[in-house]
């Protein structure tokens, strides 16, 4: 079963715009969250990172936020630049587990000039 | 390198013959997991290793599947009697603990693997 999903394959967004994405889950054990960025034929990047006892963390462009009762966390990059097309992946663990994460299914984002 | 590194970068090899591919951890971390991302998917959890535990091995697909970790650093994933639907990017990451407060596991590029 999907426990962490990501509803929108593609996002498409002009230079300078904020760029939005979403990621919903089901399992309310979950209480770390995560962002990663994947460019093609590279390994996932760090982006993010948020615990449940935050509804929002942010560095430089980038700003997580967390809805722990509608179980929904989002990412905002603003402004968004073209370096910033790539696959946006949420992933999500129990951090009293042995931290392995469960992954959505990503977001291709393209940002246009 | 200072990141995770896996070998090789490329595997194309037939059905039903063996494949190991290998990771090397960042330095210092004790937690290492294995992944993988097949065509359009997510990424799947295969196993993780934490120090000297017990390693957890419940996202291998099959029997086929077993991965090693020797000395806390290096570790090879073998996977035995290929079939085609095993063809996917396998994915290494490490961090420095992976049970209480988050740490964000660092992936290395991974081994794009191709059964014929």
């Amino acid at each position: 079963d999907q426990q962490v999903k990501q509803n929108s394959p593609s996002l498409s967004v002009q230079e300078g715009r904020i760029s939005i994405l979403n990621c919903d889950y089901t399992n309310s054990m979950f209480d770390y969250f995560l962002w990663y960025k994947k460019y093609p034929a590279e390994g996932p990047t760090f982006l993010i990172s948020i615990s449940s006892i935050k509804d929002k963390n942010e560095d430089g462009r980038f700003t997580v936020f967390l809805n722990k009762s509608a179980k929904h966390l989002s990412l905002h990059i603003v402004p968004s630049q073209p370096g910033d097309s790539a696959v946006y992946f949420c992933a999500a663990s129990v951090s009293d587990s042995w931290g392995k994460l469960q992954f959505g299914a990503g977001t291709q984002v393209v940002v246009t000039p | 390198g200072a990141g995770v590194s896996q070998s090789p970068s490329n595997k194309v090899t037939e059905k039903g013959k063996d494949v190991e591919l290998r990771c090397d951890p960042i330095s210092g971390h004790t937690a290492l997991y294995w992944y993988r991302q097949s065509l359009g998917q997510g990424l799947e959890f295969l196993i993780y290793f934490q120090g000297n535990s017990a390693p957890d091995k419940s996202g291998l697909p099959s029997d086929r599947f077993s991965a090693e970790r020797t000395g806390g650093s290096v570790s090879t994933l073998t996977i035995q009697r290929t079939q085609q639907e095993d063809s996917a990017v396998y994915l290494c990451a490490s961090s420095l603990r992976s049970r209480g407060l988050g740490q964000p596991q660092h992936f290395g590029d991974g081994t794009r693997l191709s059964i014929l």
